[in-house]
């Protein structure tokens, strides 16, 4: 079955900063990639995806994201974080008509 | 307005008594989908429905128990609550309409067993 990893488990980034967020998928063929964003005590909401195409893929609030079949990696971007981007980030991968979840990364912004 | 709703948002039960977690959606969605997420954790699948009266068993075995009557209700039910089942349930729905597989998801309902 279709699986993310995500390597970092927490990243620290100051505002204003870049950041960039790691998402691995195993998967033959061309897969079907999530990235979702948790606030705490919420649920998820959907930034972007990607079916196919170009594979640079523009989401909400400013995120983007690009599919590298050859590295097998679809990693998420924002050019400069602002303190509300401070979140949990979740990849996922479709498996069917299921979503199979990374573990997450967990986003601090520092001041 | 569409959406998915969850109901209670926050739940703290005492050991031994039944539960039920309310999930309904309003976007006439086929698909719907319980997930179990302990804090700071990945989300794990523990069951779907692609229909009324279909219901199956995800990928993380649990001990609740779901039911599909109706198209927009898909509610979880823990027959005997326990400390293992302290979590953070979340419903999700989707449909062949939207983007392949885009789940929707409601805010959650966050479990405490004592």
């Amino acid at each position: 079955a279709q699986s993310v990893t995500q390597p970092d488990i927490h990243i620290t980034v100051s505002e204003g900063a870049s950041l960039e967020l790691r998402c691995n998928y195993s998967y033959g063929a061309t897969p079907y990639l999530f990235w979702y964003v948790q606030s705490p005590g919420q649920g998820l909401q959907l930034l972007l995806k990607y079916f196919s195409g170009d594979t640079l893929v523009q989401g909400i609030k400013g995120f983007e994201a690009e599919f590298k079949r050859s590295q097998s990696s679809f990693n998420l971007r924002k050019p400069s974080v602002h303190w509300s981007d401070a979140a949990e980030y979740f990849c996922a991968v479709a498996n069917d008509y299921k979503l199979s979840f990374g573990a997450g990364t967990t986003v601090t912004v520092r001041a | 307005e569409a959406d998915i709703y969850q109901t209670p948002r926050y739940l703290v039960i005492g050991t031994g008594k039944k539960i039920t977690l309310e999930c309904s959606q309003t976007m006439g969605h086929d698909k719907m989908y319980w997930y179990q997420q302990d804090p700071g954790m990945e989300l794990h699948l523990i069951h779907y429905s692609y229909g009324v009266n279909s219901t199956e068993k995800g990928d993380l075995s649990s001990e609740s128990t779901v039911s599909r009557i109706r198209t927009e209700h898909f509610p979880l039910t823990l027959e005997s609550a326990r400390p293992s089942h302290t979590s953070q349930y979340l419903c999700a729905s989707s449909s062949p309409g939207t983007s392949y597989n885009e789940q929707f998801f409601g805010p959650g309902t966050r479990l405490t067993v004592l």
